[in-house]
């Protein structure tokens, strides 16, 4: 079963817009991860941020978690056409494992 | 660094055939998984080795579907006999695992099954 559900399932939006993706989950983790993957690719990972803390950056891209509402968001700021792509969120629960939700796909428009 | 290889890239077989993918993880990694990844739906993880251990196989059709790790390194994993569902992108990641509470995994490319 897939863990993490990612909202909007799509989304469109012009080059140089922000691009705000959300993720909800149902059990208790200790970190949660972003990846990435461009068409007929491998997924690539993005940003990993634990249980303990609320909020990260890395580049253009921001992600927020809150625990209590057992949700999390990925902000892409000043997007562009080469962040094309679907954007999965994975959740981990111990053992090493990760359980990934359906995905949003992004499409930035030059 | 070399990322992970998966051979082959694109396989199309007959329903009821047998197939077999290869994987060979980043240098170092102790953990492998094979993922499923349907059209439209995030990876499902079917198998999770440590070194030539398998950790967690619980949602890997057992009835058809095999992998092994014998050496702690490659690992194959086999459908046989396949279905018309079945049909997917077959991911290979690995993963250090020790002395961390987190981690991140790294994809190959993937396998893309069609089975008819």
């Amino acid at each position: 079963s897939q863990q993490g559900e990612e909202d909007p399932q799509a989304l469109s939006i012009q080059e140089g817009e922000n691009a705000t993706m959300n993720c909800s989950y149902k059990t208790s983790i200790n970190n949660l991860q972003w990846y990435r993957q461009n068409s007929g690719r491998g997924l690539v990972h993005l940003i990993l941020i634990r249980s303990n803390e609320r909020e990260k950056h890395s580049g253009r891209l921001r992600v927020t978690l809150d625990t209590s509402k057992k949700s999390s968001s990925l902000l892409i700021t000043a997007s562009r056409a080469a962040d094309t792509a679907s954007y999965f969120c994975a959740t981990g629960a111990g053992s090493y494992q990760l359980t990934f939700g359906k995905g949003t796909k992004l499409s930035v428009i030059p | 660094e070399a990322g992970v290889a998966q051979s082959p890239r694109y396989k199309i077989i007959e329903k009821r055939q047998s197939v077999a993918f290869w994987c060979n993880p980043i240098s170092g990694h102790a953990t492998l998984y094979w993922y499923q990844q349907i059209l439209g739906q995030g990876p499902k993880l079917l198998i999770q080795f440590q070194n030539n251990g398998v950790v967690d196989d619980s949602q890997l059709p057992k009835d058809r579907f095999s992998a092994e790790r014998l050496k702690g390194v490659d690992s194959t994993l086999k459908i046989q006999p396949a279905k018309l569902e079945d049909s997917a992108v077959y991911l290979c990641a690995s993963s250090l695992s020790f002395n961390k509470d987190a981690y991140e995994q790294y994809f190959g490319p993937g396998t893309r099954l069609t089975v008819t």
